[in-house]
């Protein structure tokens, strides 16, 4: 059981490319996450999914967006990646949104626009 | 607006107990929840509160009172290993839920 996996660990992009951040998860969750956390800051919602095919924004979700194909898959794509959007970025899931349904998360993609 | 407050940082010793305390303020309230992050690594999960008290779980204690819009984290019996950020967080209901985080207390255990 390998939990949340992100990849890449690190990236470095120029100003003006794109990726694909990748999360998966094995725990049959529905609710996925994407955050980032800047530094001495706390984490700020980028996108949310409360099951396939279902997304929406949070508090932060200029110039990124998301798809959920499956269950296990939520990847986070940077279009026209700006310095601004240097930060580490952790995917989280649950089980489900209400009670003591705690957030479970990646190891974080640290990712430098320059 | 939607807020939460926490101490930046904290210093204590090996065997001392130490309260790292969060305020907020959020439109809707569904929750509180404390995680642990070491330098470099993903959060945990610690413990959650949905009503007034205090929960315990072993060297960890949460106390919350909602209508101060107030809790706390307890640690108990510093190990060097506590040395890390400790993170609020509010589930609000705001037509979904929506996790709203601290910025976050950085722990120092000294020896």
């Amino acid at each position: 059981n390998a939990g949340v996996t992100q990849t890449p660990k690190f990236r470095i992009l120029k100003i003006g490319q794109s990726m694909t951040l990748q999360c998966t998860q094995d725990m049959n969750h529905n609710y996925m996450y994407w955050y980032r956390q800047d530094p001495g800051m706390g984490l700020k919602l980028i996108y949310y999914s409360v099951g396939a095919g279902i997304t929406d924004k949070g508090e932060v979700p200029n110039g990124y967006n998301v798809s959920r194909s499956t269950t296990e898959d939520f990847p986070l794509r940077l279009e026209l990646a700006a310095p601004s959007q240097t930060s580490v970025y952790f995917c989280a899931s649950s089980y489900g949104a209400g009670g003591q349904t705690e957030q479970y998360f990646g190891p974080g993609t640290r990712l430098t626009v320059t | 607006g939607q807020n939460i407050d926490q101490p930046t940082e904290m210093t204590a010793t090996e065997g001392a107990i130490v309260q790292i305390n969060c305020t907020y303020q959020t439109s809707g309230f569904n929750g509180l929840f404390w995680y642990q992050q070491h330098a470099g690594e993903a959060p945990t999960f610690l413990s959650y509160n949905v009503l007034d008290g205090l929960e315990e779980k072993g060297r960890f204690s949460s106390f919350l009172s909602r209508s101060k819009g107030y809790s706390y984290l307890l640690l108990k019996e510093l190990q060097m290993k506590d040395s890390a950020s400790y993170l609020c967080a509010v589930r609000d209901i705001a037509g979904t839920y929506k996790y709203i985080f601290g910025t976050g207390t950085r722990l120092k255990v000294l020896a």
